[in-house]
């Protein structure tokens, strides 16, 4: 069964520094991934997403993340966490179609 | 261009009493997923709906049906509401390209308080 893990139920960093929040999923093929986030009270917003190609992938807000397939993982990262970026994030994958699995979600609190 | 509408954003229920949700999705999109957000479950994946039929369900109970009308705009109901169906429930919406390469555009949810 398709599953994914993220380790960090909540990570919190200092405005500035950088970010690296880890997803691993458990597919035979390599699925379509994904990383959305959520503000309180919010749906979902798309971040990046990994179809095929590149495995560095680029998203909005200065996010960037890296298929591993030797890992089965999906890290994001970002180098200068702003204020703003507080929120849950959460990795998803598709092994096909529009059937989605997501993870648990890593809570981001931000320092200032 | 517009995005996914939910309503109603909020609404409180007693137990046993229906519900019905609606989601109107991007304008061109045909598919239509319904997930239920909980903090103990996380997000879960309920149905998807696409040119009015159910193509893929997900492990909940009868209790939980939905339907797609012919402008794609979709519907869930959950009948016999018990506490555990207090939830955010999520609307997504996409394009449903050939490839099976699907972006879900979420919209902001209606939140469901079971009393």
């Amino acid at each position: 069964a398709q599953s994914v893990t993220q380790p960090d139920i909540h990570i919190t960093v200092s405005e500035g520094a950088s970010l690296e929040l880890r997803c691993n999923y458990s597919y035979g093929a390599t699925p379509y991934l994904f990383w959305y986030v959520q503000s309180p009270g919010q749906g979902l917003q798309l971040l990046l997403k990994y179809f095929s190609g590149d495995t560095l992938v680029q998203g909005i807000k200065g996010f960037e993340a890296e298929f591993k397939r030797s890992q089965s993982s999906f890290n994001l990262r970002k180098p200068s966490v702003h204020w703003s970026d507080a929120a849950e994030y959460f990795c998803a994958v598709a092994p096909t179609g529009n059937q989605f699995y997501f993870g648990t979600g890593t809570s981001l609190t931000v320092i200032p | 261009k517009a995005g996914v509408t939910q309503t109603p954003r909020y609404l409180i229920k007693t137990r046993g009493q229906q519900v019905t949700l609606s989601c109107s999705p991007i304008s061109g999109h045909r598919s239509v997923s319904w997930y239920q957000q909980t903090p103990g479950q996380g997000l879960q994946f309920l149905f998807e709906y696409f040119s009015e039929t159910q193509r893929n369900k997900g492990n909940f109970p009868g209790r939980f049906s939905g339907r797609q009308f012919s402008n794609s705009r979709s519907e869930m109901n959950v009948s016999t509401l018990e506490l555990g169906d207090s939830a955010l429930y999520l609307c997504a919406s996409s394009w449903d390209a050939p490839s099976g390469a699907n972006v879900l555009t979420f919209g902001a949810g209606s939140r469901l308080t079971v009393l």
